[in-house]
């Protein structure tokens, strides 16, 4: 799987936009980019995931660059309950049912 | 729909003694994943199974561990016998194949073997 970087934490005050950044230099033309969030003691949960175009959702929205290299998640009014780990994963296209490999993450602390 | 659902939620056990995590996936799901959560190495694949059938075990750690998945509605992570290393949080999830992205997890088992 290709390897993504994102910064180990990001800070935010509520109902604030916040941009999380993911670089994903390796990134192939068929791979997807996934984002899913962890809240304190539960599961992940998937966020939003993208090819190529930007992509809204009632959740966030994702910002791919043009040469995907680089991709942004946007929350647009955080609120306490959206401090989570972040996680920006890239998954191929040939990959069988969803088979993630997840990486450090950023850990997103929202301050009221 | 209930979503994943797992037990136990906690199981505190003693080194040498047999674990036994369960999971039930969504209904019509085809595809069950079991991670593992540490600090140390966050989260791992452990195991992945297709229409019940094991596709790819090789995250398991070490024959101490194994999985199962006698029907559609069921699957098990046994380890036998277990270790304090074994200690984390073990996350079951279930997908559709058709599904292009989106992975249900459960909320886990938490393990500690003292």
């Amino acid at each position: 799987d290709a390897k993504t970087t994102q910064p180990n934490s990001m800070e935010s005050n509520e109902e604030e936009p916040v941009h999380l950044p993911c670089n994903h230099s390796t990134i192939s033309g068929t791979d997807y980019i996934h984002w899913y969030r962890q809240l304190p003691s539960q599961g992940p949960e998937y966020v939003i995931h993208g090819l190529t175009s930007n992509v809204n959702n009632r959740m966030a929205s994702l910002a791919i660059a043009e040469d995907r290299k680089s991709s942004t998640l946007i929350l647009h009014r955080a609120t306490l309950r959206d401090a989570a780990v972040y996680y920006c994963i890239l998954r191929a296209r040939e990959t069988s049912g969803s088979r993630l490999t997840f990486g450090e993450g950023t850990q997103l602390t929202v301050n009221p | 729909d209930a979503g994943v659902i797992q037990s136990p939620r906690h199981e505190v056990t003693e080194m040498g003694q047999e674990v036994t995590l369960r999971c039930k996936p969504i209904s019509g799901h085809d595809y069950l994943f079991w991670y593992r959560q540490t600090m140390m190495r966050g989260l791992e694949l452990l195991i992945y199974f297709n229409n019940n059938v094991p596709i790819d075990d090789s995250g398991m750690p070490e024959d101490r561990f194994s999985a199962k998945m006698p029907n559609a509605s069921f699957s098990t992570l046994k380890i036998q016998p277990s270790e304090p290393r074994d200690s984390a949080v073990y996350f079951c999830a279930s997908t559709l194949m058709a599904n292009t992205g989106e992975l249900f997890f459960g909320e886990g088992s938490r393990l500690t073997v003292l």
